[in-house]
């Protein structure tokens, strides 16, 4: 199982462009999460999505949408990048129905000039 | 969900056990704690959860307070490898809502 994957996994934006980072997962989980991390800070929730068809704000939702395209896919769109997006951003599942681990992409770096 | 909070930072020497606390004063009846780490800028890795008992595994324990208002994460033997940042999250065990992480506790393992 390749577990959660994101691409991309780096990017560079100019202020203004727009972009979709892409998450998926291949564990049949019900809740995913998308966070972003700046340097030296800790995870913030950016939007997530209890199940199929559902999403809602985290802590830092704007500047962002998100799509929960089915169980497997939970993408975010920035339509207007700001150099203030310049991040770590992080996707996550979890299965509600198991232990409670929450998997974890390995990153998707974005730098906006 | 239940905020927590952690030390910003900690020392530990190799060798000895490495003892990270966490306060869950709001914690509610059906909320779990869950330990999380991160080593550099690698995704968290999820390390221990429990509900009221106190939890062990191949990684490390968990001891959660009889009120279950904090908790501390015990890594027996650190090694200079356990040098990460750890998140204590509490959140319900069967509800897909919210999971905030907080700051953390960045742990330092010295020679």
């Amino acid at each position: 199982n390749a577990g959660v994957t994101q691409t991309p996994k780096f990017q560079v934006l100019k202020t203004g462009q727009s972009m979709t980072l892409q998450c998926a997962q291949d564990m049949n989980h019900n809740s995913m999460y998308w966070y972003r991390q700046d340097p030296g800070m800790g995870l913030r929730l950016i939007y997530y999505s209890a199940s199929e068809g559902t999403t809602d704000k985290g802590e830092v939702p704007n500047g962002y949408n998100v799509s929960r395209l089915n169980k497997r896919e939970f993408s975010l769109r920035l339509e207007s990048a700001a150099p203030s997006q310049t991040s770590v951003y992080f996707c996550a599942s979890w299965a509600m129905e198991d232990t409670g681990e929450l998997f974890f992409g390995e990153g998707s770096r974005l730098t906006v000039l | 969900d239940a905020k927590t909070t952690q030390p910003t930072s900690m020392d530990c020497a190799e060798g000895r056990a490495a003892n990270l606390p966490c306060n869950h004063s709001t914690i509610s009846g059906n909320e779990y704690v869950y330990w999380y780490r991160q080593i550099h800028s690698q995704g968290p890795q999820y390390i221990i959860h429990g509900l009221k008992n106190n939890e062990t595994n191949e990684m490390a324990s968990l001891i959660i307070t009889e009120d279950r208002k904090s908790s501390t994460l015990i890594l027996p033997h650190a090694t200079l490898r356990d040098t990460a940042v750890y998140y204590c999250i509490v959140r319900s065990y069967n509800q897909g809502g919210k999971l905030i992480f907080g700051q953390g506790t960045e742990l330092s393992v010295k020679p």
